[in-house]
């Protein structure tokens, strides 16, 4: 089991308000993922990095932002939270072409 | 069309059936396949990975893939209460992006 830590794991804010979400881990996986959940949607992929600053979009990136400045950690920001952000947050890791291991999730919710 | 169909059940069985959970796709590069399980409010877990058409097994799993109906399963014998959970599917062609099912709801009965 890959060790993946995701904090805060419990978060509510107000609409505006900008928030970050941290993913650590410990696996030293090249790959990291930030996805949205939601019922009837699934897993939806926001953005993922493929190295150290390097990251890129993915389907659902409109309003978040992401950094990676070391191997183990990989950051989400929603600069200005709104409420159609309210979800379950998890962090992925792998390698190009194999498994991803996911974290225990942030659940946040914009008021 | 979504490139990911799974029916989300829920699916309720008693202890110790079979259970057969499936899912569909539209994009023949995938050839990568994952099965997870996700307790409620956990992140998901991952039972099986394999690669390409074929079947495999681990314990009372089997991942089985069919490629040219772009078919994929997984089965689990003798199930009981705490194999329930939600069941992931996901796919992908070897690159970064995997696409994931909505996910089927599986209760087994005491």
């Amino acid at each position: 089991d890959a060790g993946i830590t995701q904090s805060p794991r419990h978060k509510v804010t107000e609409t505006g308000t900008p928030v970050t979400l941290r993913c650590h881990q410990t696996e030293n996986h090249r790959y990291m993922y930030w996805y949205r959940q939601d019922p009837g949607h699934g897993l939806r992929l926001i953005h993922y990095s493929y190295g150290v600053k390097d990251t890129d979009k993915g389907e659902v990136s409109d309003g978040y932002s992401v950094s990676r400045s070391k191997t183990e950690d990989f950051l989400l920001t929603l600069e200005s939270a709104t409420s159609s952000q309210t979800s379950v947050y998890f962090c992925a890791t792998g390698t190009l072409g194999n498994e991803q291991f996911f974290g225990p999730g942030t659940r946040l919710t914009v008021l | 069309q979504k490139e990911v169909e799974q029916d989300p059940g829920p699916l309720s069985v008693p202890e110790g059936a079979i259970v057969s959970l499936n899912c569909t796709y539209s994009n023949s590069a995938f050839q990568y396949f994952m099965w997870y399980r996700q307790y409620s409010r956990k992140g998901p877990e991952l039972l099986m990975y394999t690669y390409s058409s074929g079947n495999k097994e681990d314990g009372r799993f089997t991942a089985q893939v069919d490629k040219s109906s772009k078919y994929i399963s997984l089965f689990i014998r003798d199930s009981q209460p705490s194999d329930s959970a939600t069941y992931l599917c996901a796919m992908g062609s070897g690159t970064y992006k995997y696409i994931f099912g909505t996910g089927t709801r599986l209760k087994v009965l005491a």
